[in-house]
């Protein structure tokens, strides 16, 4: 089945704090992941994305983690600071008509 | 470099009527994807759309349907319009039918009464 949210989840951190988000993904046979932020009133704006025969992809003060075995992503964000707030969302591929899943989402508050 | 544009922003439509949301791809993309977020979820597919042909297509009704213009820029259609349809409606644009290097647009921000 689909992954479908209907309650968000939240996280609130203190700004200069590290933040770290989970999500569960839906297929086995996925083998490309993104990480997404969301901002009110905006598109999904591309964070970060891991190919499946990765486990650890870095960028500029994020890093996401796959784990394959237990179907689980997280993406890391090192000194979070206010305009880090949005909702973050993972997607995963799949083949079925080109389209992408994507999880319920996250909630991030950062306290300043 | 141009990104993905949306029109309109914001639109309330009466229940039974029909809209069209329209999308513009980022320059170089040749792919259209249309997503529909309810508050508080994350977007689901509607369909995609690559070489102005329907490449696949989410669980919505057949009451919602699109087309891909030679100058790859694309519209939503929704027939019958329910109040269940009041969303965000998205569109994302990419190169030759991928879902990977995706670029949102804004979205259309659909009430239905």
């Amino acid at each position: 089945g689909e992954s479908v949210g209907l309650h968000l989840p939240t996280l609130s951190v203190q700004e200069g704090d590290n933040s770290i988000i989970n999500c569960a993904y839906s297929n086995s046979a996925s083998d490309y992941f993104i990480w997404y932020k969301q901002e009110s009133g905006k598109g999904p704006q591309f964070i970060i994305d891991i190919r499946s025969n990765m486990d650890k992809r870095q960028g500029q003060r994020v890093t996401v983690l796959l784990n394959k075995t237990v179907k689980h992503l997280s993406l890391q964000i090192a000194a979070t600071q206010p305009g880090d707030s949005a909702v973050y969302f993972c997607a995963e591929n799949s083949y079925q008509g080109g389209k992408l899943i994507f999880g319920q989402g996250t909630e991030l508050s950062v306290k300043p | 470099e141009t990104g993905v544009t949306q029109s309109p922003t914001h639109l309330i439509k009466t229940r039974g009527q029909q809209v069209t949301l329209r999308c513009s791809s980022q320059s170089g993309h040749n792919t259209v994807s249309w997503y529909q977020q309810a508050l508080g979820q994350g977007p689901q597919f509607i369909f995609q759309y690559y070489r102005e042909e329907e490449n696949g297509r989410g669980n919505f009704p057949p009451r919602f349907s699109g087309l891909q213009f030679p100058n790859y820029s694309s519209e939503l259609n929704v027939n019958a319009l329910e109040l269940d349809d009041s969303a965000l409606y998205l569109c994302a644009s990419s190169l030759d039918g991928a879902n990977y290097g995706y670029t949102f647009g804004s979205g259309t921000r659909l009430t239905v009464v």
